[in-house]
């Protein structure tokens, strides 16, 4: 069955980084998933897709600071240089076969 | 500039029908499958249905929770995207999402949401 598994929280100070992971269930290790954001009171937007590999696709005015890595089942979005604004949920994304999922989300406090 | 602007949410009774719809701009609507995502308040992101394009034949798939009471469907004239939703429950009050199936897979752009609410 095709999950994805993240912690519902994180929390790192302004200025700093945070690296949030996003974890595919078992046998599907390579499959790529996208990260998006979602800030208090607003819509989802697209952040980027991440494969398997490493490499990612960022969404259109995505700034640098936001980044994406892999390790085996393990997917992660790094935020540099946090500012006040990226304090938000965070959700991964996967696709199948006839399939969608999201993750629960994690809650990104900004301290 | 994607914008994809969605409308027809609203209070509706169990047991009764919605359509929603999704106007798209900014891109070649009919080269791009859509998709529609639901978020109850509150709480997580949910996957309701999506449609591909007409060039593999408009196929639509849905989650299990509306499957047999939501029909996605699209007009590309138009550059429309509807979600029709029948028998309603009160568990399907959310705020309901379009979003734009990327070319890799997944959704890269969203829609502001419509909100339904479902009671009586």
């Amino acid at each position: 069955q095709l999950v994805l598994t993240q912690s519902p929280s994180a929390s790192a100070s302004l200025g700093a980084s945070v690296k949030l992971t996003c974890t595919l269930s078992s046998g599907h290790s390579n499959y790529a998933i996208a990260w998006h954001q979602q800030q208090p009171e607003k819509g989802p937007r697209y952040l980027m897709k991440l494969n398997s590999d490493g490499s990612h696709n960022k969404g259109d005015g995505i700034p640098d600071r936001f980044s994406g890595s892999s390790s085996g089942a393990e997917r992660y979005l790094t935020i540099s240089s946090l500012q006040s604004e990226d304090e938000a949920d965070y959700y991964c994304q996967t696709w199948g076969t006839g399939i969608w999922v999201f993750g629960g989300g994690t809650k990104l406090t900004v301290l | 500039e994607v914008q994809l602007v969605e409308s027809g949410g609203g209070l509706v009774q169990p047991g009764r029908s919605l359509r929603l719809s999704c106007t798209a701009s900014g891109f070649t609507f009919g080269d791009y499958a859509m998709s529609w995502v639901r978020q109850t308040p509150g709480k997580g992101l949910e996957w309701v249905g999506f449609i591909t394009i007409k060039a593999y034949g408009g196929t639509t798939e849905y989650a299990a929770s509306v499957k047999g009471r939501f029909t996605i469907s699209r007009d590309d004239s138009k550059s429309i995207a509807y979600l029709q939703m029948n028998s309603l429950k009160t568990e399907d009050t959310a705020m309901y999402y379009c979003t734009r199936v990327g070319p890799m897979g997944g959704s890269d752009y969203w829609g502001q949401g419509t909100l339904v609410t479902v009671s009586s």
